[in-house]
Parts: C-alpha cells; structure tokens; sequence
C-alpha cells in the first residue's frame, strides 16, 4: 500500500539530545512538509521539500534542520538548540504541480516528549 | 492580523445534530480552501476541498465558500459519534503548495 510513514511513534529525548525522526513515502510524491502541532496551535510549517537536495525554511525552522538526499525520505533532527521540543511531529506530501491545487497527504505523526 | 482565524472551541453536540464549523482569512489571494480531519493522535486526512467560491457536497458534509467575506464553513448534518476529531481548515493559493492552517476545532458528538 502507498503511503507515508514515521518513526518511531513516540521519541523520549533527554535534554541536551539531538533527535532524529524518520518519515519516508513511496508515493513519489516531489514534495515534503515537516509540521510541528502543539494543543491549540494548528499545524505550524517547519521546513519543506520540493526537489531532492533542496529544501526551505517554514515559519518556526530554528532548533531544527532536514536532509533531502533521496526523493522518499525526509528525515527531521530536533537539535538541542530546540528549547521547547515536546510536540506532535506530521511529515506530509504531496505530488507537485504548478497551477493546480494538490492534496497534502500526512503520515501518522510522532509525538516528542522531552524529560 | 492572522491569516486563518478559527474558534479552536471545543464544541459539544447531541448525535444527530447540524454541525457548522467556521474560518476566515485574511489573503485575497487564497484559492484552495481544505477542511482535514484528524483524530485523536493520528495525521490529518483530507475531508473536502473547494476552489475559489460555492458549496461542495459530499453526503452529510457541505464545504462552503465566501470570498467576498472571506469566509468558509463546513457543516455536517446528522452528526455521528464517528465524527468526533479535530477539524482543521486550511488554504493556499495553488500555485505554491504551502498550506497554512487554522488552529483547528476539537468536536465531540455524544450518544
């Protein structure tokens, strides 16, 4: 089945941790979102992806930074310069296109806890 | 001012009610207009789309669009227990694929 996935479904970081979390598709879709959701906030932009080896900045991109070496995989790293990392995580994609409107499909998200 | 307002509630209703949830923006340029559904700790799925201004229908969800108001509704008639989630809207103006998103409302509709 195509689709998004993300892992792990819940990430425990200490402070001072850099954090990983993977999400991966085989939509071949072109585009890739990184979101942030806290309660109350809606869904915040943190970095997108509209080629391989290319990416930009969203709204709230400091703390965090992103790779794009393959078109499936988007990887998100929460760096400790994230002084308030404990949030639920969305990878999105979508399939490209220039004038028309293209639905953003999400993965299952993973949720960061900070201790 | 925002550019995507919305109530973030949460809003209680019996089963079987009408259900309106709205938003409004601010960016005349705003041409796609998305109502997601998610629940409780899961992604976001697509419930309707609209372009530009109008109603859509999709069974007992109606999606509608004012752009002179800039104003966008979604109403669910005959509300199910199944439909307790989040609601969020959400914009852009198509030729970026750069969603930005209200807060979203959390429903609950009881038994």
């Amino acid at each position: 089945d195509g689709g998004i996935t993300q892992s792990p479904k819940y990430l425990f970081r200490k402070e001072g941790q850099n954090v990983t979390l993977s999400c991966e598709q085989n939509l071949n879709h072109d585009a890739m979102y990184w979101y942030r959701q806290d309660p109350g906030q809606g869904l915040r932009l943190i970095y997108y992806s509209q080629i391989v080896n290319d990416f930009q900045k969203g709204d709230i991109a400091e703390g965090y930074s992103v790779s794009r070496e393959k078109k499936e995989s988007f990887p998100l790293t929460v760096t400790s310069a994230q002084k308030n990392p404990t949030a639920f995580y969305l990878c999105a994609s979508v399939d490209g296109g220039v004038s028309s409107y293209n639905e953003q499909f999400f993965g299952p998200g993973t949720r960061l806890t900070v201790l | 001012q925002k550019e995507v307002e919305q109530d973030p509630g949460p809003l209680s209703v019996p089963e079987g009610a009408i259900v309106s949830l709205n938003c409004t923006y601010s960016n005349s340029a705003f041409q796609y207009f998305m109502w997601y559904r998610q629940y409780s700790r899961k992604g976001p799925e697509l419930l309707m789309y609209t372009y530009s201004s109008g109603n859509k229908e999709d069974g007992r969800f109606t999606a509608q669009v004012d752009k002179s108001s800039k104003y966008i509704s979604l109403f669910i008639r005959d509300s199910q227990p199944s439909d307790s989630a989040t609601y969020l809207c959400a914009h852009t103006q198509g030729g970026s694929e750069k969603l930005v998103f209200g807060k979203g409302m959390k429903l609950t509709v009881n038994p």
